[in-house]
């Protein structure tokens, strides 16, 4: 079954640095959502990228979908302190029926002043 | 800037009582869905809606599960008898057309403990 899977597990940098951060999957999507979550909090929407893109920036985010590799990466760049938390990539299976979004375990970043 | 509401934030039932979760989601949105998270683990999908019924549902989504679109706005999940294990973060979601190529925007959750 297809999955989002996420790696590092957990990231931990200085304010200031650039963090990266993984997601592989296992079928062909129509698109890779990626959301942040504060602890406790709700699913904040980051950025979708479409299968038939391969990068995509928004601010400091910038994120790359390589569909022969089944990956897409997140990258924030000048890291902040706000930037501290989970972040979590969602894919939307193709041939699916009305997008119900596969969740990966999420990366949890934590980003030092 | 719009976004889902979803009320209570928290809820704290008894085993084997009845739960209604309410959500506003974004109001040109067309699509809903609901969704859970156990402490600890991976968000899941339960149900999408459109159009006034069920567009897809998982296999968590059981007949303990349902909802409605009571009136305009809102968008509700019951649940009719607890279990210890339907504690979790339940997030209702909305997007404006069919999801493979739109966003979903999530709720903020509702916290529930069934003790």
């Amino acid at each position: 079954s297809q999955q989002g899977e996420e790696d590092p597990q957990a990231l931990s940098i200085q304010e200031g640095e650039n963090a990266t951060m993984n997601c592989s999957y296992k079928t062909s999507i129509n698109n890779l959502q990626w959301y942040r979550q504060n602890s406790g909090r709700g699913l904040v929407h980051l950025i979708l990228i479409r299968s038939n893109e391969r990068e995509k920036h928004g601010g400091r985010l910038r994120v790359t979908l390589d569909t022969s590799k089944k990956s897409s990466s997140l990258l924030i760049t000048a890291s902040r302190a706000a930037d501290t938390a989970s972040y979590f990539c969602a894919t939307d299976a193709q041939g699916g029926s009305q997008g119900n979004l596969i969740f990966g375990k999420g990366t949890k970043l934590s980003v030092k002043p | 800037e719009p976004e889902v509401t979803q009320t209570p934030s928290h809820q704290v039932t008894q085993m084997g009582q009845e739960v209604i979760l309410r959500c506003v989601p974004i109001s040109n949105h067309l699509y809903f869905y609901w969704y859970r998270q156990i402490l600890g683990q991976k968000v899941e999908f339960l149900v999408s809606f459109y159009n006034n019924e069920i567009s897809e549902k998982s296999e968590i989504f059981d007949d303990q599960f349902s909802v409605e679109r009571p009136d305009g706005s809102n968008f509700t999940l019951k649940i009719r008898s607890t279990k210890l294990e339907d504690s979790a973060m339940y997030f209702c979601a909305s997007s404006e057309g069919a999801g493979r190529i739109y966003e979903q925007y999530f709720g903020p959750g509702t916290r529930l403990t069934v003790t």
